[in-house]
Order: C-alpha cells, then sequence, then structure tokens
C-alpha cells in the first residue's frame, strides 16, 4: 500500500515569492493534515481537513496562507509571498475519519523549504 | 488546553544500555497518547499509543511506554539500545473527539547511540 506522497521534497525560492506544496494521501483516508516543522521543534499543526471541508484553520496564518482540497483526495497548501521565517519541512499526514482504534496519523517524508 | 514536556532534548546511552525518554503531558481530559520516531529526512512513524486499557504498551522495535494518571507520564522504553535506534524521538497527545484527533506535539528528544 503506498504511503502519503509529498511533492517536492526540496524547494528552495527567495523571499516574496509563491510556493506550493502538494500532499496525496493513502487511499481511503478522509482526513488530511498539514503540519509545520521548525528546525528542532516538534510538528505543529497548520490545518486539518474532513473531506474537502477545513474544520480547523486557526493555526493557517492566513495572511500569507492557503489551502485547499477540491476533492476531497489530495490538498495543496500555498504561501504567497513567502518569508525567510518560513524555511521549515511541511509535513502532510493523513488518517481515518475518527481515525479507527486511536487515530493513527500517517505522514509523508515531508517538504523541506528553504527561503533565501 | 494541552501540552507535552520532553525532557532532554538531546539522549545519549551506549549500544545494549536500557533507552528512557521522557514524556509528561498535561490534560484536563484522559488523553491519547502517542510516541513517534522520525529518521533524518523522513516522516514521522507511529511507535506506539495508547488509548484506554492497559497501561503498559508495546510497540514496534522493541519500544514500549507505559500511561501513569498518577504522574501524567508517558516515558519511552527499550531494554536494550540499537545504531538502528538512533533518531529522533515525538511524544503527542490528542483528545478525541473534541480535537478532531489532532496531534500536540513535544519539541522531540534525539537520541544518540554510541559503540
Amino acid at each position: 500500500e503506498a504511503g502519503v506522497v509529498q511533492s517536492p521534497r526540496y524547494k528552495i525560492i527567495e523571499k516574496k515569492q509563491p510556493v506550493a506544496f502538494w500532499c496525496n494521501p493513502i487511499s481511503g483516508h478522509n482526513t488530511l493534515y498539514w503540519y509545520l516543522q521548525n528546525l528542532g521543534q516538534g510538528p505543529e499543526l497548520l490545518i486539518r481537513y474532513e473531506n474537502e471541508e477545513a474544520v480547523d484553520d486557526s493555526q493557517l496564518p492566513k495572511d500569507r496562507f492557503s489551502a485547499e482540497r477540491l476533492k476531497g483526495v489530495d490538498s495543496t497548501l500555498k504561501i504567497q509571498p513567502a518569508e525567510l521565517g518560513d524555511s521549515a519541512v511541511y509535513l502532510c499526514a493523513s488518517s481515518e475519519i475518527g481515525g479507527g482504534a486511536g487515530n493513527e496519523q500517517f505522514f509523508g517524508p515531508g517538504t523541506r523549504l528553504t527561503v533565501l | 488546553a494541552q501540552s507535552v514536556t520532553q525532557l532532554g532534548s538531546h539522549v545519549s546511552v551506549s549500544e545494549g544500555a536500557l533507552v528512557l525518554l521522557r514524556c509528561n503531558y498535561s490534560s484536563s481530559v484522559p488523553p491519547y497518547l502517542f510516541w513517534y520516531v522520525q529518521y533524518p529526512n523522513q516522516g514521522l512513524q507511529l511507535l506506539l499509543k495508547y488509548t484506554t486499557g492497559a497501561t503498559l504498551v508495546k510497540g514496534i522495535n522493541g519500544f514500549e511506554a507505559e500511561f501513569k494518571k498518577s504522574e501524567t507520564s508517558f516515558h519511552l522504553t527499550k531494554p536494550s539500545a540499537h545504531m538502528s535506534d538512533a533518531a529522533e524521538y515525538f511524544c503527542a497527545v490528542s483528545h478525541p473527539p473534541n480535537s478532531g484527533y489532532a496531534l500536540n506535539f513535544g519539541k522531540g528528544t534525539s537520541l544518540l547511540v554510541t559503540p
């Protein structure tokens, strides 16, 4: 079974440029999460989707960040414009709705963003 | 509000020695507790989880953790460290269904295993 797929794996851009990250969750997983992981820190939730609905986006900086999951499957996270402080790893995870027994979230390898 | 504290950002053990990674949480309601491992340039992988029932939980790769409500702890242990255990370990908590199962992570502990 394929895991969570993310692309690109690495991205280097100059500040003020736009950037987009793509995530394809595990087949059948209705819940999708985007996390931000700064160097030396644990992941922090940015947004959570149940199917195509963003049910928790309270931690998403909406002035520059946006996300979509139009058909309830894959998702795109965008930053426009990027700032130096956005350099981090962006992780995507998915789980079954309700998580089954204990809500295991399956994580992708992440996209490492460097803003110059 | 819930939070997770991992004591020790770096832990070093000799190969074959006991591994003990500490995790304490604060929560006003019964939590679900998780340990994840992250190898360099990879995503997080679930080691083990506690939801309900038996408080001693066994996971993959010989790891186990014990939920101690009175101490609000969920420490991770392994009797004998392998070189391949060197990685970043994250403790996490969630409070379903109110939080929608979103995970709140600690800052992580980097485990170094020396020959």
